[in-house]
């Protein structure tokens, strides 16, 4: 049972350049999830899939945010025209509906660096 | 909105004690789930242990254990017999019921730091 995976590990890119994050979740795994967690502080929600129906975002999602999960299996999250102030670890987690705690189990993270 | 404060920014316990991470949250709802993830330097962050709020028996694993109160809305974890290997970031998370969403609402985290 390999775990989740994300890719790259780390990017850095210029203020303006589009991104594009890719996660795998564990292969049982039917929910997944984004999270960005900035310096000293916690994970924040983005947003979830469950296959490949997005069924909740954050607000902190803004327009330049997309994420997709074509066919319920692997997920993208595309940031357009990037911030400094979008510089932070991108988390993916998975987790397997019909258990009862539904335990969300996390990725390496994507670190991006905006220059 | 639920909200989860941690209010110990860095802990440090000498190896082999017992050191107890606080964590307390805001919630209206009588049903949810609580859990701790470990985030060691430059790694991943893993699940230590959850518990359900519905069970008043406090979960445990291993060295590790809660202190589970829900009328005070606290959930505190116990580390018995420190290891260096328990240094790390530790968040403390909360779970709405299914039907309510499914995001984890973290705090901001407690650092421990374990001296040999």
């Amino acid at each position: 049972d390999t775990g989740v995976s994300q890719n790259p590990r780390h990017k850095i890119t210029k203020r303006g350049q589009n991104v594009t994050f890719r996660c795998d979740p564990i292969s049982e795994h039917n929910r997944l999830y984004w999270y960005r967690q900035t310096l000293g502080q916690g994970p924040e929600f983005l947003t979830y899939f469950q296959n490949e129906a997005q069924l909740e975002k954050s607000r902190l999602l803004s327009d330049r945010f997309s994420a997709e999960r074509p066919k319920g299996s692997f997920s993208t999250l595309e940031i357009q025209r990037t911030e400094q102030g979008d510089s932070a670890m991108y988390l993916c987690a998975s987790s397997r509906s019909g258990t009862s705690t539904d335990t969300q189990y996390f990725g390496p993270g994507t670190r991006l660096t905006v220059l | 909105a639920q909200t989860v404060t941690q209010s110990q920014p860095e802990m440090s316990v000498q190896e082999a004690e017992t050191v107890t991470l606080s964590c307390t949250y805001d919630t209206s709802e009588s049903d949810y789930y609580l859990f701790w993830y470990k985030q060691p330097p430059s790694r991943q962050m893993i699940l230590v242990i959850r518990q359900e709020a519905y069970k008043q028996q406090n979960a445990t694993e291993n060295r590790f254990s809660v202190n589970f109160q829900k009328a005070a809305k606290s959930f505190s974890l116990k580390i018995s017999d420190s290891q260096l290997g328990d240094a790390a970031m530790y968040f403390c998370a909360y779970r709405s019921p299914m039907e309510y969403g499914n995001k984890l609402v973290f705090g901001a985290g407690t650092i421990l730091r374990v001296k040999s």
